[in-house]
């Protein structure tokens, strides 16, 4: 059972351009909403992160917009640049447990 | 802080063959997690420890899989035998809080 749908598998964005990437969940004990960012042969980092307890967050041109009624949240990326060339994953945990249920990524291209 | 350290970062045998992931966590950090990445099946959470103690199990596949985490320093994920279906990036995650997880650059395993 996949808790956490991603989507676009895959976006190509032009430099200056706002990707967004989607993520749906099912459960809704789920109360801490992650993005991760993977380059190849590294391991995720963590890029922002937000609660069910506000709409919106904003870390540099990283946002995150959540809304609990629909079970979504989304990541949207300002300016854009090459170097946000990535691979980039959304997460969930909650009701208990502490460990992560992720989103299949979605592999984002930015051209110069 | 040097971060999450997996060794080795690249691992190589034959099916049949014991093989044994090794990780090092952040220090003071008190929760430790193992996560596989597949192209098929993405991020999966395998196991995950609170302060050196097994918390949950359920997402190890086979009992060919077993972890440990002797202290707090330290912790082994196992395979044995191995099969080619194992093949996959293994990483290590640690966090000191509920939250934030850290992952290491991962263990890219081929099993033959």
């Amino acid at each position: 059972q996949q808790q956490v749908k991603q989507s676009p598998q895959s976006l190509i964005v032009q430099k200056g351009g706002i990707p967004i990437i989607n993520c749906a969940y099912e459960n809704t004990a789920f109360d801490y909403f992650p993005w991760y960012q993977q380059f190849p042969g590294k391991g995720p980092a963590l890029l922002i992160a937000i609660r069910p307890d506000v709409s919106e967050k904003k870390e540099g041109r990283f946002t995150i917009s959540f809304n609990k009624s629909a079970k979504q949240f989304s990541l949207h990326i300002m300016d854009s640049q090459p170097g946000d060339s990535a691979t980039y994953f959304c997460a969930a945990k909650g009701g208990g447990a502490d460990g992560l249920t992720f989103g299949k990524g979605t592999h984002l291209i930015i051209q110069p | 802080d040097a971060g999450v350290i997996q060794s080795p970062r690249h691992e190589v045998t034959e099916m049949g063959q014991e093989v044994t992931l090794r990780c090092k966590p952040i220090s003071g950090h008190d929760y430790l997690f193992w996560y596989r990445q597949t192209m098929m099946r993405g991020l999966e959470l395998l196991i995950y420890f609170n302060n050196n103690v097994p918390i949950d199990d359920s997402g190890m596949p086979e009992d060919r899989f077993s972890a440990k985490m002797p202290n707090a320093s330290f912790s082994t994920l196992k395979i044995q035998p191995s099969e080619p279906r194992d093949s996959a990036v293994y990483f290590c995650a640690s966090s000191s809080s509920r939250d934030t997880q850290y992952f290491g650059p991962g263990t890219r395993l081929t099993v033959l």
